[in-house]
């Protein structure tokens, strides 16, 4: 059963840094572009970042302080987030981009 | 980068009706679109892919249907698990984008 699992979110200052993983079943992850998307509360959906075998992309809004990677050994997706803002506040997504399947999310708080 | 513009922003229907919410690009995506459903507190679910492209799973009264820059999800008989939001989501370039949501309310 495929299936993916965020974890790391939490409440953080401004600034400061969080490392976000994306445990992936039923699946090899590194034969997919896999994708990171965020919604702030009572907002919209928004693209962040891709690793998928042509490289890595990602949104303006986090070029520079975001970084995607995975650990294939784990099966497991990660966003490296630095230089974090308030209004970096959302539920970030892990998804599939082959097979669209979406983890629950996981919440982030960027707050002094 | 592309944008994505979903209309109407909000719609109020009633069990039964068919409903059709549109999706605009600002340059041609070929068919490389793709229609998620979001409840409240849940994670996106897809619908359409391709445009046109039935998930496995999503039931039939549901279609999608556009090519290049115009895009429409089409509810053929609405039921009440159907009220929520939907966005529109291109893949064709990086970055990839969302509409701004349609969300489909009870009349």
């Amino acid at each position: 059963q495929v299936q993916l699992v965020e974890s790391g979110g939490g409440v953080v200052q401004p600034g400061r840094s969080l490392r976000l993983s994306c445990a992936a079943s039923g699946f090899i992850l590194r034969n997919y572009g896999m994708h990171w998307v965020r919604q702030a509360p009572g907002k919209g959906l928004e693209w962040l970042t891709v690793i998928s075998p042509d490289g890595t992309h990602y949104a303006d809004s986090v070029k520079g302080r975001f970084t995607i990677s995975r650990d294939n050994s784990k099966n497991t997706l990660y966003l490296q987030m630095n230089s974090l803002r308030p209004e970096d506040t959302a539920v970030y997504y892990c998804a599939n981009g082959g097979n669209w399947s979406w983890g629950r999310g996981t919440t982030v708080t960027v707050s002094s | 980068d592309i944008q994505m513009t979903q209309s109407p922003s909000t719609l109020s229907a009633s069990v039964g009706d068919r409903v059709t919410i549109t999706c605009r690009a600002s340059q041609s995506i070929s068919d490389s679109l793709a229609w998620y459903q979001q409840k409240p507190g849940k994670a996106p679910k897809v619908l359409m892919y391709k445009a046109s492209s039935l998930q496995s799973g999503v039931p039939s009264r549901f279609s999608g249907s556009g090519s290049g820059t115009e895009f429409t999800l089409t509810i053929s008989s609405l039921q009440p698990e159907d009220f929520a939001t939907y966005y529109c989501q291109q893949y064709n370039n990086y970055p990839y984008t969302f509409g701004q949501g349609t969300k489909l309310e009870i009349k």
